[in-house]
């Protein structure tokens, strides 16, 4: 299996530009993580998809971020307009996750590399 | 509020000697905690799962204690090799609407020298 692929590994963005963040999870995993790591804060969960369905997305900062997940083999984390102090490591997880939470293994991608300018 | 510590927050080591990284944490209802390694721009990659019935698991060389009671986890690395530096995570599991909610420690940050 070629694990969560993330899209892209880096990126420098202008402050005020649209930035996507694309991630492919293992396929057969029905859970999707989105997390922010930074130095100051460590790991942030910022949403997660269940079935493509969001279903805590209390971690999300502000409005200018929004998540997707259009189908079981994509989503998207979307920063508009973006600020400096976005700039961190976005991670996408996934996971297959049963009645049986206890056990269950977590898979993280390689991580997109953000900086706002 | 779920909170996990870990200490030290850096720790250098000459190879081949053993380590012990500590993890105390405030979450409630645990579910379970993993340790994950974490290499320089990688993402996070799990060495071991532990639930509240669960005192000990290894993975090479790699051994992980947990004692639900005093709320304290350890990772110990026998015979660190160079490609143990990396930062090791901390993560409690709550159980919460059914579903596990992560609360994640800083990490430790552990380099090991020649």
């Amino acid at each position: 299996d070629a694990g969560v692929i993330q899209s892209p590994r880096h990126e420098v963005t202008e402050m005020g530009q649209e930035v996507t963040l694309r991630c492919k999870p293992i396929s057969g995993h029905d859970y999707l993580f989105w997390y922010r790591q930074t130095m100051m804060r460590g790991l942030e969960l910022l949403i997660y998809f269940n079935n493509n369905v969001p279903i805590d997305d209390s971690g999300m900062p502000e409005d200018r971020f929004s998540a997707k997940m259009p189908n079981a083999s994509f989503s998207t984390l979307k920063i508009q307009p973006s600020e400096p102090r976005d700039s961190a490591v976005y991670f996408c997880a996934s996971s297959r996750l049963g009645q049986s939470v206890s056990g269950n293994t977590i898979y993280f991608g390689e991580g997109s590399w953000l900086t706002v300018v | 509020k779920n909170q996990v510590e870990q200490s030290p927050q850096s720790l250098i080591i000459l190879e081949g000697k053993n380590c012990t990284l500590q993890c105390n944490y405030t979450v409630s209802p645990f579910s379970n905690l993993r340790w994950y390694k974490q290499d320089t721009g990688r993402g996070p990659v799990s060495l071991t799962i532990m639930t509240f019935s669960e005192n000990t698991k290894s993975n090479g060389r790699y051994t992980a204690t947990l004692d639900a009671d005093t709320k304290q986890s350890s990772l110990h690395i026998t015979a660190s090799q160079l490609s143990d530096s990396a930062s090791y995570i901390c993560v409690v599991s709550a159980m919460e609407g059914g579903g596990n909610k992560l609360t994640f420690g800083t990490g430790t940050q552990l380099k090991v020298e020649l």
